[in-house]
């Protein structure tokens, strides 16, 4: 079975903090994907990596960046943590070119920022 | 441009009525994917069903249905004799040829299903 792991469940950081989140794929997935999720706003893209150290801008990446140095790891960095960054954060993945893929989800990062 | 619309927000029925969950999606290309993904409280999505577009028969899966058609744009997901562990966020997704390679869909913004004994 495939397997996306995310570093914690829960997090509660202070505003101006760095914030780490860290997930990671057992299948050899060349595609990871960076959600946030909030009441009524559904799943937005933040960042997608299609290939290691290749990343690129979802729809709402102002505030964040990534890092993708193993084909496995997907991060994703707050650099600066405020809190209308508190929020549900989901990572995904999926196989390559080749055809249509389903994403698949690892459990969540619920982020509080206070 | 992609878009996909799930205008119930939120349903709530009591165990053992059927439930449909609407879906309609917007896109100008002739081959897409329909997706459908269940999130229960534990809060991990799951896959539920893929639909490409030259393919519009429904399908069955025990209690649940997928009715998909074309001329409306609509790709609607029944819960036969609802239970309670349906309870869940459900979320239609649409994946198009330019996006196919990175795998991006992009997503409704769910559909917040209550089942009460």
């Amino acid at each position: 079975d495939v397997k996306v792991t995310q570093s914690s469940r829960y997090l509660v950081k202070r505003t101006g903090e760095k914030v780490f989140l860290e997930c990671v794929q057992d299948m050899d997935h060349e595609n990871m994907f960076w959600y946030r999720q909030d009441p009524g706003l559904g799943l937005r893209l933040i960042y997608f990596s299609y290939d290691v150290k290749m990343k690129e801008k979802g729809d709402i990446p102002e505030g964040y960046s990534v890092s993708r140095e193993k084909k496995e790891r997907f991060s994703l960095i707050l650099e600066s943590a405020s809190t209308n960054q508190t929020s549900m954060y989901l990572c995904a993945s999926t196989p390559g070119s080749g055809g249509a893929h389903e994403q698949y989800f690892g459990p969540g990062t619920r982020l509080t920022v206070t | 441009a992609q878009k996909v619309t799930q205008a119930q927000t939120e349903i709530s029925v009591v165990e053992k009525e059927d439930v449909t969950l609407d879906c309609v999606y917007e896109t100008r290309d002739t081959t897409y994917y329909l997706f459908w993904y269940k999130q229960p409280p534990s809060g991990e999505l799951v896959f539920l069903i893929r639909r490409n577009s030259f393919d519009e028969q429904n399908e069955i899966s025990g209690r649940y249905s997928w009715n998909f058609q074309k001329s409306t744009s609509s790709f609607n997901f029944t819960i036969t004799a609802s239970q309670v562990v349906d309870s869940a966020v459900y979320f239609c997704a649409l994946l198009w040829p330019e996006s196919t390679n990175a795998g991006k869909s992009t997503f409704g913004d769910g559909t917040t299903l209550t089942v009460k004994p």
